[in-house]
């Protein structure tokens, strides 16, 4: 099995750019979490589907940040416009809604905006 | 509220063992989770334990759960240098649906001295 693909593993942008994240769960698994890592305030989740749809999305900063699953194979992260302070790590994780709940963390996107 | 809280730095030497600590909030937690993380790499489970467990034992690594205290602890026998990372412990929350939320704590830096 592949595991959890993310792409790209790093982006650098300017403040104001659109910066779209991509994330392909592990083939299989029903549920898709997005978390947002930094020095500062550790591993947040932004986001989690259920069978393609969005169930929480509390975490979600601010409207400038929207995620999507259009299938059970993809989904994306997208920030626009972004700013400096999203500069973070951005990891995206799958699990299959049966078994012990454990999450399986793709690499991650490391994202700079200068 | 939702806590999980551990110790940020352990410092150990080749050879010894490492007894990294957690406390969690929630007593209806199902399952409790390790997560390791080493430098520009996503989380990867190391193990994990049934709440109505009170030892896990796998290899080198011996998990110790204490539900009466929330206290949960993952010891690592004969400590090597490519065991220096982050570990985070995790508690699983249900939301109510069918998919579980994942608590994780701020993170323990092992750092094994050789």
């Amino acid at each position: 099995d592949a595991g959890v693909i993310q792409s790209p593993r790093h982006e650098v942008t300017e403040m104001g750019q659109e910066v779209t994240l991509r994330c392909k769960p592990i083939s299989g698994h029903n549920s898709l979490f997005w978390y947002r890592q930094t020095m500062m305030r550790g591993l947040e989740l932004l986001i989690y589907f259920n069978n393609n749809v969005p169930i929480d999305d509390s975490g979600m900063p601010e409207d400038r940040f929207s995620a999507k699953m259009p299938n059970a194979s993809f989904s994306t992260l997208k920030i626009q416009p972004s700013e400096p302070r999203d500069s973070a790590v951005y990891f995206c994780a799958s699990r299959h809604t049966r078994g012990a709940g454990e999450q399986y963390f793709g690499p991650g996107t490391r994202l700079t905006v200068t | 509220g939702e806590d999980v809280e551990q110790s940020l730095f352990l410092s150990v030497r080749e050879g010894d063992s490492s007894v990294i600590n957690c406390t969690y909030t929630d007593s209806s937690s199902t399952y409790l989770y390790w997560y390791k993380q080493e430098p520009g790499a996503g989380l990867q489970l190391l193990t994990y334990i049934f709440s109505n467990m009170d030892m896990k034992q796998d290899q080198r690594l011996t998990v110790l759960l204490n539900k009466k205290d929330k206290h949960l602890s993952l010891r690592i026998a004969d400590t090597q240098t490519g065991d220096s990372a982050i570990y985070f412990c995790a508690e699983s929350l249900r939301d109510g649906g069918a998919t579980n939320k994942l608590i994780f704590g701020t993170g323990t830096l092992l750092a094994v001295q050789p």
